[in-house]
């Protein structure tokens, strides 16, 4: 049973483009989402995240855009550069028992060409 | 601070070994989770720890894997008897415990430690 669905799998962008990748979840207490990127060979590093008393979130090139009512919520990064190419893992957590352990889609692999 | 420390970076090992892996987390963080990848997959998470309490496990920690976090700092995980399907990569993360309000999910993750099991 997977919580976070994430799609698409792959996404390949034009250098300056906008890459879009998007993410739905199940479970209603959910209130913490969180936004990785991966390199290959690193860990996961946090890139933006949003709670649900907002609808959008924009840090840089990088927007969440969330709706509540449909459970579901989407990163963009706009003007993508080569350097954007890595994976991106969208998560979900709440604060059931105090744990904020996350919730992982399977993750989109995005190459940005130049 | 340089971040979450993990190391070995790479263990291969033949089954039936067992290994064992180090965690530093960021210095003041009373939170670590231990999460396991494999290739085209995200994070599972594997266990947790508040201070030095193992406070829960996951179902995918079998009996041959073991965490400890002896003295609320750096943390061990280790697997005994390894298995060619515990090839994976080891995560390491910690965080932040904001006294009041809950953690706010901010997990710093390692490098990761990657195992291969011939």
């Amino acid at each position: 049973q997977q919580q976070v669905k994430q799609s698409p799998q792959s996404l390949i962008v034009q250098k300056g483009g906008i890459s879009i990748i998007n993410c739905a979840y199940e479970n209603t207490a959910f209130d913490y989402f969180p936004w990785y990127q991966q390199f290959p060979g690193k860990g996961p590093a946090l890139l933006i995240a949003i709670r649900p008393d907002v609808s959008e979130k924009k840090e840089g090139r990088f927007t969440i855009s969330f709706n509540k009512s449909a459970k579901q919520f989407s990163l963009h990064i706009m003007d993508s550069q080569p350097g954007d190419s890595a994976t991106y893992f969208c998560a979900a957590s709440n604060n059931a028992g105090n744990n904020r352990k996350l919730i992982w889609g399977l993750g989109t692999s995005l190459a940005v060409n130049p | 601070d340089t971040g979450v420390s993990q190391n070995p970076r790479h263990k291969i090992t033949k089954r039936g070994q067992n290994v064992t892996f180090r965690c530093d987390p960021i210095s003041e963080h009373n939170r670590l989770y231990w999460y396991r990848q494999t290739l085209g997959q995200g994070p599972e998470f594997l266990t947790y720890f508040q201070n030095e309490a193992q406070l829960e496990k996951s179902r995918l920690l079998s009996d041959r894997f073991s965490a400890e976090r002896p003295k609320g700092s750096f943390s061990t995980l280790e697997i005994q008897r390894t298995e060619q399907g515990d090839s994976a990569m080891y995560l390491c993360a910690s965080s932040a415990n904001r006294v009041g309000q809950g953690n706010t999910g901010e997990l710093f993750f390692g490098e990761g430690s990657r195992l291969t099991v011939l």
